[in-house]
C-alpha cells in the first residue's frame, strides 16, 4: 500500500524560529511535491522536486526552501516563521500515471 | 498557466439524495482532471481520475465525473449520498507536460440526515 508519512500532525512553533517539516514516501516515486492548504484558498504549491537534490519553485515559494538528499525523503524549511505561515502543510508524491498521495498533513501554529 | 474553478464552496445535500459538484478548467488542450477527498484530518485521497480513455469516469464509493470539452467542465456526481460522503472535495487539473498540478478551492459538502 502507498505511503506518505509527515513527521509531525501537529507543531507550535515561536515567530522566529527554523522549522523543519519531513515527509517520506515509500513508493519509489522522482517526483514530491509541498503544498500549504489554507481555507478558501485550495492548495497552493510551495516548492516540488523531481529527483535528488533537484528543485523547483511553486506558487509561493517565499519564506520557504526545501532540501531532498535522497529519493525518499523530502523536507520543507521555514527559515525564520512568521504568524502567515501557520497554515496546513501537505506533502504529496506523484506516481508514474500523475497521481498523487499525500501525507495526513501537519498543522502549523506559528505564535 | 491552468486555473480551476470550483462553483459553491459549500454544499449541503439529504442523506439519499444527488451530489453534484462543480468544476470547470480553463485549458485548450484537454488535461489531465482529478477529484481528490479530504476526510477531517487527513490528507487528499483520490477519488478518480480522466485521462481521454473515456468521458465518464467512474471513481471509488460510488462517485463518478463526466468530462465535457465543449463546457471545460468535470462535475463530480454520486446518484444517493450517504452520510460518509461528508468531506471535502477537490478538482485539480494537470497539463500533459510538466509538473504542475492545479487545484481548485475545494467544496465542503455536508451530508443532513
Amino acid at each position: 500500500d502507498v505511503k506518505v508519512t509527515q513527521s509531525s500532525r501537529y507543531l507550535v512553533k515561536r515567530t522566529g524560529e527554523k522549522v523543519f517539516l519531513e515527509c517520506v514516501q515509500d513508493m519509489d516515486h522522482e517526483n514530491m511535491f509541498w503544498y500549504r492548504q489554507d481555507p478558501g484558498l485550495g492548495l497552493r504549491l510551495i516548492y516540488f522536486s523531481y529527483d535528488v537534490k533537484m528543485k523547483e519553485k511553486g506558487d509561493i515559494p517565499e519564506g520557504y526552501s526545501v532540501s531532498r538528499e535522497k529519493k525518499e525523503r523530502f523536507s520543507l524549511i521555514l527559515e525564520s516563521a512568521s504568524t502567515n505561515q501557520t497554515s496546513m502543510y501537505l506533502c504529496a508524491s506523484r506516481d508514474p500515471w500523475d497521481i498523487q498521495y499525500f501525507g495526513a498533513g501537519t498543522r502549523l501554529s506559528v505564535l | 498557466a491552468q486555473s480551476v474553478t470550483q462553483l459553491g464552496s459549500h454544499v449541503s445535500v439529504s442523506e439519499g439524495a444527488l451530489v453534484l459538484l462543480r468544476c470547470n478548467y480553463s485549458s485548450s488542450v484537454p488535461p489531465y482532471l482529478f477529484w481528490y477527498v479530504q476526510y477531517p484530518n487527513q490528507g487528499l485521497q483520490l477519488l478518480l481520475k480522466y485521462t481521454s480513455a473515456a468521458t465518464l469516469v467512474k471513481g471509488i464509493n460510488g462517485f463518478e465525473a463526466e468530462f465535457k470539452k465543449s463546457e471545460t467542465s468535470f462535475h463530480l456526481t454520486k446518484p444517493s449520498a450517504h452520510m460518509s460522503d461528508a468531506a471535502e472535495y477537490f478538482c485539480a487539473v494537470s497539463e500533459n507536460t510538466g509538473n504542475q498540478f492545479y487545484f481548485g478551492t475545494g467544496t465542503s459538502l455536508t451530508v443532513i440526515p
